[in-house]
């Protein structure tokens, strides 16, 4: 089956830095989508992105799709952005998750 | 619009018990797909269904667990004889007809804890 690769693993941010989270995926996919999974739990969705660039506020994200990876950008990070980053490929009928990338934002 | 609902929020039960859960989609959504989220791991997807039809079941373990979304209701995810390595996060998500988008919306999940 596909393989999802998140990278990296976790990261610490100091309040008001700006990061790079990466999703690499092994085979062809129909679309990606990003999430942030919240402290209490939650799964927000951040972007349905199967190629291109979107931007939303301070987030933005860029799926190529011909060399199988995404990019998610978060600038000027808050403490209300800790939690886990999911990057998921749709393969066949349904979501091939990553393993996420743990975010603390210190203030 | 109200978004993907779930209940219980949390369950409780003890070993060899039934666990019952419930995912009603978002308005308009035909498409129901559940994932299970075990402790400090990402989500595994377990079966999609269509309204009385289920699609692929191929994450679904082959004893003890079923699911179904009647005409009528929810969908319901059932666990039997429940053990201690069933204690997960359990997410239900809906996803519009495909002619429209194929993007899942997810649920705030049921965390079953199994004593």
């Amino acid at each position: 089956g596909i393989q999802v690769e998140q990278s990296p693993p976790d990261l610490i941010l100091q309040e008001g830095a700006n990061s790079t989270l990466r999703c690499n995926f092994s085979d062809s996919v129909n679309n990606l989508q990003w999430f942030h999974q919240n402290p209490w739990g939650q799964l927000i969705n951040l972007f349905y992105i199967p190629s291109g660039t979107k931007q939303n506020g301070r987030l933005s994200a860029t799926t190529v799709a011909t060399e199988r990876y995404s990019l998610l950008y978060i600038s000027s990070s808050q403490t209300t952005d800790s939690g886990v980053y999911f990057c998921a490929v749709e393969y066949g009928n349904k979501l091939v998750f990553g393993a996420g990338t743990i975010l603390r934002v210190k203030s | 619009n109200a978004g993907v609902m779930q209940n219980p929020r949390h369950l409780v039960r003890r070993r060899g018990q039934e666990a019952r859960l419930r995912c009603s989609p978002m308005k308009g959504h035909s498409h129901v797909y559940w994932y299970r989220q075990l402790p400090e791991e990402g989500l595994k997807f377990m079966v999609y269904l269509q309204k009385e039809n289920i699609i692929d079941e191929s994450g679904m373990p082959k004893e003890r667990f079923s699911a179904e979304f009647p005409k009528e209701g929810p969908s319901i995810l059932r666990i039997q004889q429940v053990v201690r390595g069933d204690s997960a996060a359990y997410f239900c998500a809906s996803s519009p007809p495909w002619t429209e988008s194929d993007e899942q919306f997810f649920g705030p999940g049921t965390r079953l804890t199994v004593l």
